[in-house]
């Protein structure tokens, strides 16, 4: 089992539809939790943290459910420039920090 | 945000040569220090940790011999990939964790240098 899983993808939506991303993490002693954009051919930028009482960021929020081990992202009135490769990432410090990174899943927006 | 930086953004080799890929922290001090390489639609995969005035430490399955890497201050972190081959055609970033910041668990990537090795 991946030590995070993400949905596969592609999800391809019209413009102002909301999306839902799903991660799941193996590992019970993760400390911190996020989610990171990463456009084509650029480094991944962080889009938000994720805490288990849930935190909203405009259109974006997240939710982190600790017993099940999940992790969710909501994109509300989705637009062309949400266009990317959303990434689920997961930190501990189990013998040495350390960060995973899910695959990714790959959103497109379009008119 | 805290700025990373990385050079060079892009580098073509041929095979056999070796190739230095620097990343810093421009406006913080960085005690660590992360490589990755991404392929084309994968994920990132860490490569190794780099401490600054220590031995990297690297992850199963990387040649410590064939990438090495040198943290000699609290700003620069070096990744040089010796005798590349085709295959170490890639995307590699750095990033660095800021301790001084309200979320150390954060990192910050730098730009990214793309590798082509023919």
């Amino acid at each position: 089992r991946k030590e995070v899983e993400q949905d596969p993808g592609p999800f391809n939506v019209p413009e102002g539809a909301t999306v839902a991303f799903n991660c799941t993490y193996s590992n019970s002693a993760s400390q911190s939790f996020f989610w990171y954009r990463q456009d084509c051919r650029k480094e991944p930028k962080l889009l938000m943290s994720v805490y288990s009482s849930g935190n909203e960021d405009g259109r974006f929020t997240a939710q982190l459910n600790r017993a099940s081990q999940y992790i969710s992202l909501l994109i509300r009135d989705s637009k062309l420039s949400d266009s990317a490769t959303y990434l689920c990432v997961v930190t501990g410090n189990t013998g040495g920090f350390k960060t995973i990174f899910g695959a990714g899943t790959r959103l497109f927006v379009k008119a | 945000g805290a700025v990373v930086s990385q050079h060079p953004s892009r580098v073509i080799c041929k095979s056999g040569t070796s190739v230095k890929i620097e990343c810093r922290s421009l406006d913080f001090q960085a005690t660590t220090m992360f490589w990755y390489r991404q392929f084309p639609k994968k994920s990132l995969m860490l490569m190794a940790t780099s401490n600054e005035g220590s031995k990297a430490t690297y992850e199963q399955g990387v040649e410590k011999d064939k990438f090495l890497i040198n943290h000699a201050s609290l700003t620069l972190s070096t990744l040089t990939v010796t005798s590349a081959h085709p295959e170490d055609s890639s995307f590699y970033i750095c990033s660095a964790r800021d301790l001084g910041a309200p979320s150390s668990y954060e990192q910050y990537f730098g730009p990214g240098t793309r590798l082509t090795v023919t």
